[in-house]
């Protein structure tokens, strides 16, 4: 079992709301993603961090921003949630230098914006 | 652009058959690709990975193999079990530095009594 953890599992707000994604893990990883997946899609890369005070835009555009204050954290925030927002948002980590591309994901966030 | 796709979304086979899922990828660059396992309500977890300089790798009940010169990976699961039942996803890596694994549509396994 990976070490990373995702807070809340379920969400459903209402428009307009700021919500913030949660996100940790415990193996010291450099590395973070941020990834959405809606249901029975693949996953698009929206935000990733390489370090403190690392973060990158993924390759899906994305109205969420994202932070890397300690390295165990990577917080996704939603200033102002809408509908379009509904989805389910995976975290994962992996380790720097390794040379294999395993990642480890979270359970996952799913979100519903009314 | 580049991207991984999946022939089939739902592939249905009986418990103790083997199944074979297979994935097109059309990023001739990629050198590693990746096997994910994705059950109901969580995240992905890794299966079996293959680097390019490879045709074949296998793991535990699972087999990869990378056709390149059709730009195909396909994983196979002999015996398959009820627990196989799942979303598997094939992934690339199109830059070993980053990290960033391109994803492609899923497959359902759906395992049969």
């Amino acid at each position: 079992e990976a070490d990373i953890y995702q807070t809340p599992r379920y969400l459903v707000i209402g428009t307009g709301k700021k919500i913030t994604l949660e996100c940790s893990q415990t193996m010291g990883h450099d590395k973070m993603y941020w990834y959405q997946q809606d249901p029975g899609m693949e996953l698009h890369l929206i935000h990733y961090s390489y370090g403190v005070n690392s973060t990158e835009k993924g390759d899906l555009s994305s109205e969420s921003t994202v932070s890397r204050i300690r390295t165990e954290h990577f917080p996704l925030t939603l200033e102002s949630a809408r509908p379009s927002h509904t989805s389910q948002y995976l975290c994962a980590s992996s380790d720097r230098g390794f040379d294999t591309g395993e990642l480890f994901f979270g359970e996952g966030s799913r979100l519903t914006v009314l | 652009g580049e991207s991984v796709g999946l022939h089939l979304p739902t592939l249905s086979v009986q418990e103790g058959d083997n199944s074979i899922i297979n994935c097109a990828y059309s990023n001739s660059a990629s050198d590693y690709f990746i096997w994910y396992k994705q059950e109901s309500g969580k995240g992905p977890q890794f299966i079996i990975d293959i680097r390019s300089n490879m045709d074949k790798r296998q793991g535990q009940r699972v087999t990869v193999l990378l056709n390149k010169t059709v730009k195909h990976l396909s994983l196979q699961i002999a015996a398959t079990q009820p627990g196989d039942s799942a979303v598997y996803f094939c992934a690339e890596n199109l830059n070993r530095e980053t990290d960033k694994l391109i994803f492609g549509t899923g497959t359902r396994l759906q395992v049969f009594p």
